[in-house]
């Protein structure tokens, strides 16, 4: 089975500074995305950014971008300038068929 | 419309009652799930449907009765429900469930059980 790793349960950041959210997968599979999501708290889940695994270029969404190491499968998230509102709970997720999600990691932003 | 909904936003119910929840998309997706998410822990699947047909019921207790009236509604009955159910239920859909695409999810219903 497909397995996603996040081992940082919680991280902090000053404002305005980068931030580096780490993910690892477990997949014998070829073709699958890779997600991040960002759950404010008490607010709805709402996706980041994604990553198709045949692309070997890194996404990038504004200050948000991923570190994608296929044959170390590895999908870590910056976040660049920081801001209040990206305090959350980030969420990694993997698909073929099935969505797997990580644990979380909880992003404390500080002013 | 990029957005799912979901109602109610609360819900506190005793273990004796019987309540429902509802989804509603107009994306055209094909594929809607249920989710159930405790505090600080990652969303956990309970049901997949595919095209109005349940595909995936992942060992949930039968006082969760899903229901896919039609491709842009999903609903879960709840009955006789116990107190560890309280949790965040989250509702997601995705253009089909064999898609690798990212599932879109509603804010959820949060349900307290007394």
């Amino acid at each position: 089975a497909q397995t996603v790793t996040q081992s940082q349960p919680e991280m902090s950041v000053q404002e305005a500074e980068t931030v580096t959210l780490s993910c690892t997968y477990d997949t014998s599979e070829s073709d699958y995305y890779l997600f991040w999501y960002k759950q404010p708290p008490s607010r709805q889940m709402i996706l980041v950014i994604r990553q198709e695994a045949y692309k070997q270029q890194n996404a990038t969404e504004n200050r948000f971008s991923v570190n994608f190491q296929k044959a170390a499968k590895s999908f870590s998230l910056k976040i660049s300038d920081s801001q209040l509102g990206d305090a959350a709970m980030y969420f990694c997720a993997y698909r073929d068929n099935d969505m797997r999600f990580g644990a979380g990691t909880r992003l404390t932003v500080k002013p | 419309d990029t957005e799912v909904t979901q109602t109610p936003k609360h819900l506190v119910m005793g273990m004796t009652n019987k309540k429902s929840l509802k989804c509603e998309q107009h994306m055209g997706h094909r594929a809607m799930y249920w989710y159930k998410q405790k505090a600080k822990k990652p969303p956990e699947l309970m049901f997949v449907y595919s095209y109005e047909k349940l595909s995936i019921n992942e060992s949930v207790p039968s006082r969760f009765s899903p229901e896919c009236p039609n491709s842009s509604l999903l609903n879960l009955h709840l009955h006789a429900l116990q107190p560890e159910d309280s949790a965040l239920y989250l509702c997601a859909s995705t253009t089909g469930e064999t898609s690798l695409n990212e599932q879109f999810f509603g804010p959820g219903t949060r349900l307290t059980v007394l």
